[in-house]
């Protein structure tokens, strides 16, 4: 099994629907982060989570918003989806213990809003 | 301004050729760079880690190479094989007590034809 996993794998929804993607860890690291990738603009940070109380902004993080249920589990919600928000997102987690900080990715999950 | 840029943005060589990938990069100070592989429709992994004091570091047929008075830093693939086709990104850490923010580059998409 996958020590970060994203569901669902694909998705297609709707304009103006509310949608989650969920993402969960066996890995035990403290921090979590969401991500969107596009064509030609690499990994942009949606949010960012270093532990269960601390949620921060990334520098995309309008039309999004995410919960971070526990320790393991890390959630993105588009609370109403824009065709602009077609991309594929990627959860990762890091350990905030030692040095290298080293970011773990989950599969991804290919998001279109038709 | 993106603070990590790649080069070239994508490259074609035949199976058994060589070939350097190169970042530059204006995030200053920083913690550490990584290279990072990305498989088509897969999460980023991990191929090599340079701190500040590392000039050079091997991964079997990966060999990167950092010069922090120039801020640059290069990925060689030694006798390329169809598994190097991906997207190979660098990411730069800033350190801790700025955040220890993970700054990505654009990505250079390798195709290795046979």
């Amino acid at each position: 099994d996958a020590d970060v996993t994203q569901t669902p794998r694909n998705r297609i929804t709707k304009t103006g629907k509310r949608i989650m993607l969920e993402c969960s860890q066996t890995k035990g690291h403290d921090r979590m982060y969401w991500y969107r990738q596009d064509p030609g603009l690499g990994l942009r940070l949606i949010y960012y989570s270093f532990d269960v109380k601390d949620i921060n902004k990334g520098e995309i993080s309008d039309g999004y918003s995410v919960s971070r249920q526990a320790q393991a589990k890390f959630s993105l919600s588009l609370e109403s989806a824009i065709p602009n928000q077609t991309a594929l997102y990627f959860c990762a987690t890091s350990d905030s213990r030692g040095d290298s900080f080293e970011a773990f990715f989950g599969q991804g999950t290919r998001l279109t809003v038709v | 301004k993106n603070q990590v840029e790649q080069s070239p943005q994508s490259l074609i060589i035949l199976e058994g050729k060589n070939c350097t990938l190169q970042c530059n990069y204006t995030v200053s100070p920083f913690s550490n760079l990584r290279w990072y592989k990305q498989d088509t429709g897969r999460g980023p992994v991990s191929l090599t880690i340079m701190t500040f004091s590392e000039n050079t570091k091997s991964n079997g047929r990966y060999t990167a190479t950092l010069d922090a008075d120039t801020k640059q830093s290069s990925l060689h693939i030694t006798a390329s094989q169809l598994s190097d086709s991906a997207s190979y990104i660098c990411v730069v850490r800033s350190p801790s007590r700025q955040g220890g923010k993970l700054i990505f580059g654009q990505g250079t998409e390798l195709s290795v034809k046979p």
